[in-house]
């Protein structure tokens, strides 16, 4: 089946404990991108990935890092997570043509509560 | 900045169609016009999207005005399943690459 993951699904931390979540998708899509929503400010683009080794900043990248050493994993790291990261994060992934729409593929989301 | 504007929310009737409307007045030539979907506790699907001309597809169909400042998406028969957040979403082509900006979304009722 055709999907993107992410785990954790919920994550409960403190202040500056450093935390990965994993999003995979097995789909052979070139683009990935990470997005948090909050409420009042719908879904905002934190990074994305055009390919291996290619990232770039989306709009709110501050405090967050991502990698893609491999072409089906786009991890989002938060080095110290502070409480103005408590979220709802979502990872996508989509073909990347140049051309055309390309639809995006949403994974289920990872709740963040930062305390 | 590129930004898309929509209402808060709407309400339908069963079976009759929605027109959920949004503005993109700072849109650039190259930017394709996408919507999204958000049923309650999942993520985002897609929906439709377009560049310039009307588009149709199973699930909906897109309008998009003659000088692309604005767009409505267009649910023939709503149903109760329906009920959504619907996402008004440019796409930005910049230096080879795509950024996504959302907007915040219309929230969708369906009334039986």
């Amino acid at each position: 089946e055709a999907q993107v993951t992410q785990n954790p699904r919920y994550l409960i931390t403190v202040t500056g404990k450093k935390l990965t979540v994993t999003c995979s998708q097995n789909m052979n899509h070139e683009y990935m991108s990470w997005y948090r929503q909050d409420p009042g400010l719908g879904l905002r683009q934190i990074y994305y990935s055009m390919n291996v080794e290619v990232t770039d900043k989306g709009d709110v990248p501050e405090g967050y890092k991502v990698s893609r050493k491999e072409k089906r994993n786009f991890p989002l790291i938060l080095e110290s997570p502070s409480p103005n990261q408590t979220s709802l994060y979502f990872c996508a992934s989509s073909l990347f043509s140049g051309t055309s729409g390309n639809e995006q593929f949403f994974g289920p989301g990872t709740r963040l509560t930062v305390l | 900045d590129a930004k898309t504007t929509q209402p808060n929310s709407m309400e339908s009737n069963e079976e009759e169609p929605v027109h959920l409307p949004c503005n993109h007045s700072t849109i650039s030539g190259t930017d394709y016009i996408h919507w999204y979907r958000q049923l309650p506790s999942q993520g985002p699907e897609y929906v439709i999207h377009g560049l310039t001309s009307n588009v149709n597809n199973r699930m909906a169909s897109l309008a998009i005005a003659e000088d692309r400042k604005s767009s409505t998406l267009i649910l023939h028969r709503a149903t109760l399943r329906d009920a959504a957040v619907y996402y008004c979403i440019l796409r930005r082509t910049t230096s080879g690459t795509y950024k996504y900006i959302f907007g915040t979304g219309t929230r969708l009722k369906v009334l039986a």
